[in-house]
């Protein structure tokens, strides 16, 4: 059975500082990993990660893969409130439910002004 | 801009009601999906479909059943609510390229079953 396991569970940090979130996975013949960010509602793509070492950009956010280890991260710098939410890691596989997407249980992020 | 959206935000029904979740994109994406999200158990796949009128069973599917009679609308079909299906409801939506694995979600449905 797929697993994706994110820590931590939940996180509180001040504003400016930097966080990283990690997220393993155990995904039977895995293709992509996927970051989202869930505010008060659905949750919103950030990064799709395929390839080991080589990381994923998008202003403050980063991600990477490390496919022999079997782990990503998601780094956020100089936070902001408005960064705080719940953090979805998704592995992909041919495996899984269906279409193969496994969600972790997340990480719920909290930026203190 | 990809948008998936769903028929209702809130809903209540009783239980043995039969319920009706819809959700509608207007990319012509070939996949949809519906995920239920419970604190404590993340999201959890229902079913999925990859075209119209095809379907498969995703890791939860008892008590479920879907619709997909056109490519840009998929139906969660409850034919008896009970109260273990008070739930976050959301609805997905992607290409069928292998290149890309991208799923866009609904806004969702927060469903409770008195």
């Amino acid at each position: 059975e797929d697993k994706v396991v994110q820590s931590p569970l939940s996180l509180v940090v001040h504003e400016g500082d930097t966080v990283t979130l990690n997220c393993s996975y155990e995904v039977t013949n895995f293709r992509s990993l996927l970051w989202y960010k869930q505010e008060k509602k659905a949750p919103t793509f950030l990064f799709m990660l395929t390839s080991s070492g080589i990381e994923k950009k998008s202003g403050r956010l980063s991600s990477i893969l490390d496919k022999k280890e079997l782990f990503s991260i998601l780094n956020i710098t100089a936070t902001q409130t408005g960064d705080s939410a719940v953090y979805l890691c998704a592995g992909r596989g041919a495996g899984g439910g269906a279409d193969g997407l496994t969600f972790g249980k997340g990480t719920h992020l909290i930026i203190q002004p | 801009d990809v948008k998936v959206t769903q028929s209702s935000r809130y809903l209540v029904k009783r239980t043995g009601e039969k319920v009706f979740l819809e959700c509608v994109q207007d990319m012509d994406h070939e996949n949809m999906f519906w995920y239920r999200q419970d604190p404590g158990l993340g999201l959890r796949l229902i079913y999925f479909s990859y075209d119209v009128k095809m379907k498969e069973k995703g890791d939860i599917p008892e008590g479920y059943s879907v619709s997909r009679e056109k490519k840009e609308r998929f139906s969660l079909i409850l034919e008896s609510a009970s109260t273990n299906q008070t739930s976050m409801y959301l609805c997905a939506s992607s290409l069928r390229d292998v290149r890309t694995d991208t799923q866009y979600f609904g806004p969702g449905t927060r469903l409770t079953v008195l």
